[in-house]
């Protein structure tokens, strides 16, 4: 059974680091890319960018370039979307997502919560 | 980056109406665009691919037409568990872009 299994709720502060991870299993983790999708409270899919995981290569959104890294480790199966400086405004859901044919998302992952608050 | 914008943003209607929801995307992406539903507190989940190939297990009274810039998705029959939030996205260019929802309600 294909799973992406994400890290837990993180509360931060601003100006904090921050990274979350989502671990595939149940298919070859390097065969497809994975892409991240933030939601912001009460909002709509945000697609931020993704990642070949077995060259690490990665495409971001204009709108999160220099904000975010995304990285991948295949070793253990597992993407990472990263912060060096929180912001207020980072607090939102965030969502793995494993690319299937050319552009569209079977798989998911459950979602984590990232509050960000003094 | 490619404007996604849907129609309605909410819309309320009765159990066995159809249901219809309109993308339309700022400039021609071909077929590249793709359906997902999202209830309160869940991932999204593929409902149509590709602008009207129906995803393995979905039901049929879902589905999708479309290219171009004009694409539409329609519910034949609404059911109490199609109450969600639906979006549309489209991968023709990066990044991708995602509609920004139709709330849909049972009246």
């Amino acid at each position: 059974e294909v799973q992406l299994v994400q890290s837990g709720a993180e509360v931060k502060k601003p100006g904090e680091s921050l990274r979350i991870s989502c671990k595939g299993s149940g298919y070859s983790f390097t065969s497809y890319w994975i892409s991240w999708v933030r939601q912001m409270p009460g909002k709509g899919l945000e697609w931020m960018g993704r990642i070949d995981p077995s060259d690490s290569y990665t495409n971001y959104s204009p709108s999160f370039q220099g904000h975010v890294t995304i990285s991948a480790d295949k070793s253990i199966s597992t993407a990472y979307l990263q912060w060096s400086s929180l912001k207020a405004s980072d607090t939102a859901m965030y969502y793995c997502a494993r690319l299937e044919r050319d552009g569209d998302y079977n798989y998911w992952g459950q979602g984590t919560l990232v509050t960000v608050s003094s | 980056d490619i404007q996604m914008t849907q129609s309605p943003s909410s819309l309320s209607a009765s159990v066995g109406d159809r249901v219809t929801i309109t993308c339309q995307a700022s400039q021609d992406i071909s077929n590249y665009l793709n359906w997902y539903q999202q209830k309160p507190g869940k991932a999204p989940k593929l409902l149509i691919y590709d602008a009207s190939n129906l995803e393995t297990g979905v039901p049929s009274r879902f589905s999708g037409s479309g290219s171009g810039t004009d694409f539409t998705f329609t519910i034949s029959s609404l059911q109490p568990e199609d109450i969600a939030t639906y979006y549309c996205q489209q991968y023709d260019n990066l990044p991708q872009t995602f509609g920004q929802g139709t709330k849909l309600e049972i009246k």
